[in-house]
């Protein structure tokens, strides 16, 4: 049974960047045919797909984040992250990790990180 | 790219039925059969409860149910029982490579 769980600061300043981590247990990120995904979901509103990064370490990324949004995996630790730099209060949301079927649909969700935004 | 279109709110009794529509474009829902659903019950991880339009994941009750007819997916709860309050999301992969998600409906059992 392959868990998740997302970790990371709860605040952020706005300017700064957003930096969080998704441990994943019961599986290989860097094996099988895995995709590696962040959603997140603002206070109120729905969800909205961010990027992944897929097993062989290629990315993908909503053309709608500023082409900022960077995902990376650290193998040693089972580990992908996600940065967003330059944040606003616009970017408070419930951050999910997800692992993909390819972008296909997504199995397995960790429980979501509330980070806020505000100074 | 614009979420997909779903209704905000559905609702009924225990015991009928109800249909949660998901509409897109030919660059998403019509492209591909590749629409997927999710539950999202306050404090827990969403559930995949359909993908590939109309499959279940082991352990889905048979009582949802999806459907495609050109730019629009259906989502649809028979024997509605009351843990199915819940918000439901539908999305789609694109031609770009990418997803979108629908805006959310919340589902009230009344």
């Amino acid at each position: 049974q392959v868990q998740l769980k997302e970790s990371g600061p709860g605040l952020v300043k706005p300017s700064e960047t957003l930096s969080l981590t998704c441990t994943v247990s019961g599986g290989f990120i860097d094996s099988g045919d895995d995709f590696w995904h962040w959603i997140r979901q603002p206070p109120g509103k729905g969800l909205e797909w961010i990027g992944y990064i897929s097993y062989s370490g290629s990315t993908s990324y909503n053309p709608s984040l500023r082409g900022q949004v960077s995902i990376s995996f650290d193998t040693s630790k089972n580990q992908f992250s996600l940065k967003l730099p330059s944040v606003t209060v616009a970017d408070t949301a419930v951050y999910f990790c997800a692992r993909g079927v390819g972008a296909i649909f997504f199995d397995y969700w960790g429980l979501g990180a509330l980070v806020a935004v505000s100074s | 790219q614009s979420a997909l279109t779903q209704p905000a709110s559905v609702s009924g009794s225990p015991g009928q039925s109800i249909t949660i529509s998901c509409a897109g474009t030919n660059s998403d829902v019509g492209a591909y059969s590749f629409v997927s659903w999710y539950q999202l019950h306050p404090g827990k991880a969403p559930k995949l409860m359909i993908y590939d339009v109309n499959k279940r994941p082991s352990g889905v009750s048979d009582r949802f149910s999806g459907s495609q007819s050109g730019t629009t997916a259906s989502l649809t709860i028979s024997g509605l029982q009351a843990d199915d309050e819940a918000d439901y999301f539908c999305s789609s992969y694109t031609t770009s490579n990418t997803v979108l998600f629908g805006g959310g409906t919340k589902l009230t059992v009344l």
